[in-house]
């Protein structure tokens, strides 16, 4: 089983509302991810978890704010976010992190911000 | 931070033919994976590469590491409507960056 599963698939939030996206894996993995993705372009690294712990925050703005509540489970919860902020919001986890892992993505959350 | 040139940007062909498609770096890298991503979903893994001069096959996919360790190619043979999407390659370098690196990847479309 190399699946991860995100909810919800899609989201419309306004600029002024607070949402979180969901993100469960029962591989067993230890590192778990966040990219964002605009149409078209590769996929974006925001966060990286290591053992539920936040080891990366690529200069990602305070209005996103990752969660690991334990080694199975991810959100993001969002909060006064900028219409330029939609895009495709992409879950991974991988056995370790660090170099030479393989990552496997969830399906995604495709956000609009109105 | 490290850059992977993907090529082509896009492709257009016929049903039935080979593809080939490439990355290149001017760094080292230590791993090349190679993922399929159509509209509406994540990246799926196709085939993960380790060591210099591999070659990996998965079905009608196969791929290499380049020998210099700065380049890997992915073939499609016999090409198939479903194939259609948008193929890229990622690796981890040797400068110790901890996140994947992504090329900007290959959209293919095949007519019928």
């Amino acid at each position: 089983d190399t699946e991860v599963t995100q909810t919800p698939k899609h989201l419309v939030m306004g600029m002024t509302n607070k949402k979180s996206l969901k993100c469960e894996q029962h591989m067993g993995h230890r590192a778990m991810y966040w990219y964002k993705q605009k149409a078209k372009k590769p996929p974006e690294l925001m966060f990286v978890y290591s053992y539920e712990k936040l080891s990366i925050n690529e200069s990602v703005p305070s209005r996103f704010s990752p969660e690991c509540p334990n080694s199975s489970l991810l959100n993001l919860h969002l909060h006064a976010l900028q219409p330029e902020d939609s895009a495709l919001y992409l879950c991974a986890s991988s056995q370790f992190a660090g170099r030479n892992e393989k990552l496997f993505f969830g399906s995604g959350t495709q956000l609009s911000v109105l | 931070g490290q850059q992977l040139n993907q090529s082509p940007q896009s492709m257009f062909i016929q049903e039935g033919e080979d593809v080939s498609m490439n990355c290149t770096s001017s760094s080292i890298f230590n791993t090349w994976l190679w993922y399929k991503q159509e509209p509406g979903e994540g990246p799926v893994l196709l085939i993960a590469l380790y060591k210099a001069g591999e070659l990996t096959s998965n079905g009608r996919l196969t791929a290499q590491f380049g020998i210099t360790r700065k380049d890997s190619f992915l073939n499609i043979s016999a090409s198939i409507p479903s194939d259609v999407g948008i193929y890229f390659c990622a690796g981890y370098s040797g400068g110790g960056a901890d996140g994947l690196t992504f090329g900007k990847g290959t959209h293919l479309i095949i007519q019928p």
